[in-house]
């Protein structure tokens, strides 16, 4: 079936200028994630997304960044007035959340990213 | 708070040798699950395995298995048999079941040489 998928790919804005990204999870999967890979780092974790409970913001850098989900479907990450330090790739993550045994059991698919440049 | 530690930032192996990729973590969570995520170059994050802290037996899929050592809070990937498609980035990775979120290591670049 299809995977995670996201939009753009690739994406170079100037500085100051805002900027909208997509992710489209695989279907039926109810948990949703940002993340934020500088080169040659590992991931930030930026939000979460779980059904119609409240998202988990906590790990936005700044206020210039936000997203959204619709249902349990399309979510968007937008960054206002882009700057330079907000190179990177961002990558987005469903998953399928089970809870067996009290033991919670997810495993998070990921899409390609979108290789954001801020010039 | 959570940490993952992986150690190695480069790791050469030979193909069709047996390869440890080290990651010890830090938790006060006593329910965990740990994971391994490959990225090859073309930037796509792999789910590869996963152990739960409470799982008694060591976690296999194919030639990945996970050397989990709970005492030492280690879980380092094993690869079997090396290929060179198996050159890429290695993530280590854990969430607290009382969270959501994965935390990352700093990852280890695998290079397979023919």
């Amino acid at each position: 079936g299809a995977g995670v998928s996201q939009s753009p790919s690739n994406k170079v804005t100037e500085k100051g200028k805002d900027v909208e990204l997509r992710c489209d999870p695989i279907s039926g999967h109810t948990a949703l994630y940002w993340y934020r890979q500088r080169l040659g780092q590992g991931l930030e974790f930026l939000i979460y997304f779980q059904g119609n409970s409240a998202p988990d913001k906590s790990g936005l850098p700044s206020d210039r960044f936000s997203a959204e989900r619709t249902g349990e479907s399309v979510s968007t990450l937008t960054i206002q007035r882009t700057q330079q330090e907000d190179s990177a790739v961002y990558l987005c993550a469903s998953s399928l959340v089970r809870t067996s045994g009290g033991t919670k059991q997810e495993t998070q698919y990921f899409g390609p990213g979108t290789r954001l440049l801020v010039l | 708070a959570q940490k993952i530690t992986q150690t190695q930032p480069g790791m050469f192996v030979q193909e069709k040798e047996a390869v440890t990729l080290d990651c010890t973590y830090d938790t006060s969570d006593p329910s965990y699950g740990l994971f391994w995520y490959k990225q090859p170059s073309s930037g796509e994050m792999i789910f590869l395995i996963y152990q739960g802290s409470y799982d008694q037996q060591n976690a296999t899929e194919g030639r990945y298995s996970l050397n989990f050592q709970k005492a030492r809070k280690s879980a380092n990937l094993v690869i079997s048999a090396s290929q060179l498609g198996d050159s890429a980035m290695y993530f280590c990775a854990m969430r607290e079941t009382s969270g959501s979120r994965l935390t990352f290591g700093e990852g280890t670049q695998l290079t397979v040489n023919p």
